[in-house]
């Protein structure tokens, strides 16, 4: 049962627009969320994060938002560049009072168009 | 950020034979690292958070004596795959956590079971 969902496998985006990546989750006790950029045979490479308190974090192109009420949360990259395609991992945790690892989505593929 | 160090990243080696994966904080002292396992087109799965000096935890479904992991030291954690089959070919992926923003995650290892 996939508690982190990305439902769209692929997304193409032209150069300069916006991308915006979307991902659910069905477990409330998740209360911090990761986005990651991965290219094939490497391992993932952080991006942006986001707590349950907050519903917005901003980092330079990258902004995540965060709807707690809808599970949601989605990653927009404005303006996208050639450099950004690549698959994009949403991940989640729950604080159980130790270190935990990460429940990841399936990916989105997304492609930047010149 | 933590730099992590997983070697190697390719392995091909025929079934029945075990290999070794090794992860290594070059940076930070670990106590906890996490393997992944991601197969292709799926997304990164936990399978075993490896705690230094002590016993790792695995989660459901995955087999503690095939997959051994050893967490001799801060900076050093190894996954050992027994009795490979070609069933168990895949990406491997570890990770630490540092604190703040994020996991840093290993450069990958790509299994080949022949």
């Amino acid at each position: 049962d996939q508690q982190v969902k990305q439902n769209s496998p692929s997304l193409s985006v032209q150069e300069g627009r916006i991308s915006i990546l979307n991902c659910d989750y069905t477990n409330s006790m998740f209360d911090y969320f990761l986005w990651y950029k991965k290219y094939p045979a490497e391992g993932p490479t952080f991006l942006i994060s986001i707590s349950s308190i907050k519903d917005k974090n901003e980092d330079g192109r990258f902004t995540v938002f965060l709807n707690k009420s809808a599970k949601h949360l989605s990653l927009h990259i404005v303006p996208s560049q050639p450099g950004d395609s690549a698959v994009y991992f949403c991940a989640a945790r729950f604080s159980g009072g130790g270190a935990d690892g990460l429940t990841f989505g399936k990916g989105t593929h997304l492609i930047i168009q010149p | 950020g933590a730099v992590v160090s997983q070697h190697p990243s390719r392995v091909i080696c025929k079934s029945g034979t075990s290999v070794k994966i090794e992860c290594r904080s070059l940076d930070f002292q670990a106590t906890t690292m996490f393997w992944y396992r991601q197969f292709p087109k799926q997304s990164l799965m936990l399978m075993a958070t490896s705690n230094e000096g002590s016993k790792a935890t695995y989660e459901q479904g995955v087999e503690k004596d095939k997959f051994l992991i050893n967490h001799a030291s801060l900076t050093l954690s190894t996954l050992t795959v027994t009795s490979a089959h070609p069933e168990d070919s895949s990406f491997y992926i570890c990770s630490v956590h540092p604190g703040g923003r994020g996991y840093t995650f290993g450069s990958g290892t790509r299994l080949t079971v022949v």
